[in-house]
C-alpha cells in the first residue's frame, strides 16, 4: 500500500533563510507526487507537483521539489522564506489503483519568526 | 472566477442529529471527493464521485452518506452513526479522475458537537 511519511510535524525558520520539508513515500512504481500548502481554516492549494522528466519542479510562491527515487523523497525548498509562507504543508502521492486514490501525509506546520 | 464553494463554515450538531454540509463547484469536474482532516492526522477520504449518480466510498465512510444528483453538487450528511464527527471537512474535485490531475479544494467547514 502506498504511504507518505513527513517526519517533521513542526518547524521553525526565520525570515529570510532557507527552508527545507522533507516527504518520504513508498510506492510500487513510479508515483504521482504533490505538495499542497493550507492556511489556518482555509482549503488546500496545490504548490507543485511531479509525474516525470525532469526531476527538480518548480511550483508558485518561489517553492521548488526535487524527487530522487533512490531515497524516495520529494523534498520542498525554498531558497529564502518570507512570513507569509507561515503554514502547513501536506506531501501527497497518487496511486494507481482504479480512481485517484491520493494519499496525504501528516503535514508539516512552519513558523517564520522575525 | 470557478472554484468551489463549501457551506456553511462553521456546523454545530447535537446528539443524535444528521447535519448537511453542501460542496458546489463551477468548475465543470466529473470527480469529487470529500475528506475530514483531524489534527496531524493529514486528510483522510470518505468518499469519492467520479461521474454523476455514482459514488465509491473511501477509507472512513461509516456514519456519512452522498448524493450526487447534479455534475456542481456533492452534499456530505453526517449521520449520528457517527459518534465522532468533530472535525474539518474538505471537499475536492479535478476534471477528470486521472492520476495526473491535481485535486481543487474548497474552503471546508468545521463541524462541532453541541
Amino acid at each position: 500500500a502506498q504511504s507518505v511519511t513527513q517526519p517533521d510535524i513542526h518547524i521553525t525558520v526565520s525570515e529570510g533563510a532557507s527552508l527545507e520539508l522533507r516527504c518520504n513515500y513508498s510506492y510500487g512504481a513510479t508515483p504521482y507526487l504533490f505538495w499542497y500548502v493550507q492556511s489556518p481554516g482555509q482549503g488546500l492549494q496545490l504548490l507543485l507537483k511531479y509525474f516525470s522528466g525532469d526531476t527538480l519542479v518548480q511550483g508558485i510562491k518561489g517553492f521548488e521539489a526535487e524527487f530522487k527515487r533512490s531515497q524516495s523523497s520529494f523534498n520542498l525548498r525554498k531558497p529564502s522564506v518570507h512570513w507569509s509562507d507561515a503554514a502547513e504543508y501536506f506531501c501527497a502521492v497518487v496511486n494507481s489503483g482504479g480512481y485517484q486514490k491520493v494519499t496525504f501525509g501528516t503535514g508539516t506546520k512552519l513558523q517564520v519568526i522575525p | 472566477d470557478g472554484g468551489i464553494t463549501q457551506s456553511p463554515k462553521y456546523l454545530f450538531r447535537k446528539e443524535g442529529q444528521n447535519v448537511t454540509l453542501s460542496c458546489e463547484q463551477n468548475l465543470n469536474h466529473d470527480a469529487m471527493y470529500w475528506y475530514r482532516q483531524d489534527p496531524g492526522q493529514g486528510l483522510r477520504l470518505i468518499y469519492y464521485s467520479q461521474i454523476v449518480n455514482d459514488f465509491q466510498k473511501g477509507d472512513i465512510a461509516e456514519g456519512y452518506s452522498v448524493s450526487r444528483e447534479k455534475k456542481e453538487s456533492f452534499p456530505l450528511t453526517v449521520t449520528s452513526a457517527q459518534k465522532n464527527p468533530t472535525a474539518f471537512y474538505l471537499c475536492a474535485s479535478t476534471p477528470r479522475d486521472r492520476l495526473n490531475q491535481p485535486q481543487h479544494f474548497g474552503d471546508g467547514t468545521r463541524l462541532s458537537i453541541l
